[in-house]
């Protein structure tokens, strides 16, 4: 069993949807939580990440933890064609090393 | 800033065949690392350098050596291509191990036949 599970999708949604992603994880001594989003033949960039359980919000992003259920979201309002990437939860182990999810293909249909 | 470059950005070797990617940042940044991307993989961990001089195995080492002679770079060498190293390979970088954002390059898609 993975460390870190992620759907790969594809997700496919029309403009304007909410998009919810998701990852679910094993191991507990996880303390930080990342978004990390890849637009083809490109290397991934940075999102958004959290350290504690709850919400927390960037523009049109939320990223959610609940430590309790060792499961992580990320939510997308107001959805763009421009939104369309594939998106990489990635956690951070008691070595500072990032676990990453095997990433889900989002796309966008205007 | 360039901030983290890969060559080259494409490559074919034949089973057998060496090559080196390579991989450098102007970033100052202390920390590097290689990573293979794989469909339904994810990114694994191949090698990976906390400052020059210093390199530490990721993951999945095997038929791969690093160096770190200087801050900015960090060449990663097949030593004998086989074709399971075919793969998306990316480098990475940030300021240091106890940080978290890291800062990636374009990638070299590698197929060894």
């Amino acid at each position: 069993q993975k460390e870190v599970e992620q759907d790969p999708g594809p997700l496919s949604v029309p403009e304007g949807a909410i998009v919810s992603l998701n990852c679910t994880y094993s191991n507990s001594a996880f303390q930080y939580f990342m978004w990390y989003r890849q637009y083809s033949r490109k290397g991934p960039e940075l999102l958004m990440y959290t350290y504690s359980s709850g919400n927390k919000e960037d523009g049109r992003f939320t990223a959610q933890v609940d430590k309790s259920s060792k499961y992580i979201s990320l939510f997308i309002r107001d959805s763009q064609p421009s939104d369309s990437a594939t998106y990489l939860c990635a956690m951070v182990d008691s070595n500072y090393q990032l676990i990453w999810g095997a990433g889900t293909k989002l796309i966008i249909k205007p | 800033n360039a901030g983290v470059t890969q060559t080259p950005k494409f490559q074919v070797l034949k089973t057998g065949q060496s090559m080196t990617l390579q991989c450098a940042q102007d970033m100052n940044h202390e920390y590097m690392s290689w990573y293979r991307q794989d469909p339904g993989m994810g990114l694994r961990l191949i090698h990976y350098s906390v400052g020059a001089g210093i390199t530490d195995q990721g993951e999945v080492p095997n038929g791969y050596n690093v160096s770190r002679s200087t801050t900015e770079d960090f060449p990663l060498r097949l030593l004998s291509a086989a074709p399971s190293q075919t793969s998306v390979y990316f480098c990475a970088s940030k300021t240091g191990l106890g940080t978290y954002e890291q800062y990636f390059g374009p990638g070299t898609r590698l197929t060894v036949t």
